[in-house]
C-alpha cells in the first residue's frame, strides 16, 4: 500500500490479557517508531527500529511491552497482562532517508477493560 | 531531555490568521517539525524547520529561532476544516527519533 497500515484498528482486550500490535511500513522504510498517544495528549516515544535492529527501547514503560520487527519490514508490538494505564492510541510511524519526516499509521486504539 | 512546550488550546474565526507558538529545551536539535492531526486520525506532516528564518507553503508557514528554542506555525485564511490539533516535534541529534509537544487543539468558527 501506499501508506502506513496498522492493525487492528481498534482492540478491546480485558485486564490481563495479552495482545499483539501490527504495523505495515511503507515499502523500502528503514526507520520504524513506535509511539502511546494518550487522549488530548501529543505522541510519547516508544521504541525504534532501524531495519531489524532495535535501537532504542528507552520509552517502553515496562517490561510487560515488547516489540519485533525480524525482517527488517512488519512490526509487532506486544503488551502482555494488559492494565487500564495501557489504554491509548498505538501509532506506528515509518521514515525513509536520513532526516526525512515520519509518515503515520492511523493507529490501534486500545482500550482495556 | 526534552521538553517541548505550546498552548493547549486556542480558537480563531474563520478567514482570519492564527499563529501557534513552541518553545523547547532539548539536549539535542537536528530540526523542528510540524505535524496536523484530525481526530482519530493520524498526524500528516506539514513543515520541517532546521535553520533560522521562515518556511513557506501556502496557506501554511513556520518560523524558527535555535538561539531562542521557539517556533511557531502561521495559518491563513483560515477555513472549517483547519479545526484540528497541531503538534510541534524536535528531531534530536542522532536525526532519528521525533519528541513530541502535547499539541494545540484549534477550534476554528464560522
Amino acid at each position: 500500500g501506499a501508506g502506513v497500515s496498522q492493525s487492528p484498528r481498534y482492540k478491546v482486550a480485558k485486564r490481563g490479557q495479552d495482545v499483539a500490535l501490527r504495523c505495515d511500513p511503507i515499502s523500502g522504510h528503514v526507520s520504524l517508531f513506535w509511539y502511546q498517544q494518550a487522549l488530548g495528549q501529543g505522541p510519547e516515544f516508544l521504541t525504534y527500529f532501524q531495519n531489524e535492529a532495535q535501537l532504542d527501547k528507552s520509552g517502553l514503560p515496562s517490561d510487560r511491552f515488547f516489540a519485533e520487527r525480524p525482517e527488517g519490514s512488519v512490526s509487532t508490538l506486544k503488551i502482555q497482562r494488559t492494565q487500564q494505564e495501557d489504554s491509548a492510541v498505538y501509532l506506528c510511524a515509518t521514515s525513509g532517508i536520513y532526516n526525512s519526516p515520519l509518515h503515520f499509521g492511523n493507529g490501534t486504539r486500545l482500550t482495556v477493560t | 531531555g526534552q521538553n517541548i512546550d505550546q498552548p493547549t488550546e486556542m480558537t480563531a474565526t474563520e478567514g482570519a490568521i492564527v499563529q501557534i507558538n513552541c518553545t523547547y529545551q532539548t539536549s539535542g536539535f537536528n530540526g523542528l517539525f510540524w505535524y496536523q492531526q484530525h481526530a482519530g486520525e493520524a498526524p500528516t506532516f506539514l513543515s520541517y524547520n532546521v535553520l533560522d528564518g521562515l518556511e513557506e507553503k501556502g496557506r501554511f508557514s513556520s518560523f524558527l529561532s535555535r538561539s531562542k528554542g521557539y517556533s511557531y506555525l502561521l495559518l491563513k485564511e483560515l477555513q472549517m476544516k483547519d479545526s484540528a490539533s497541531y503538534l510541534c516535534a524536535v528531531r534530536d541529534n542522532a536525526g532519528n527519533m521525533l519528541t513530541f509537544g502535547g499539541g494545540t487543539r484549534l477550534m476554528v468558527k464560522p
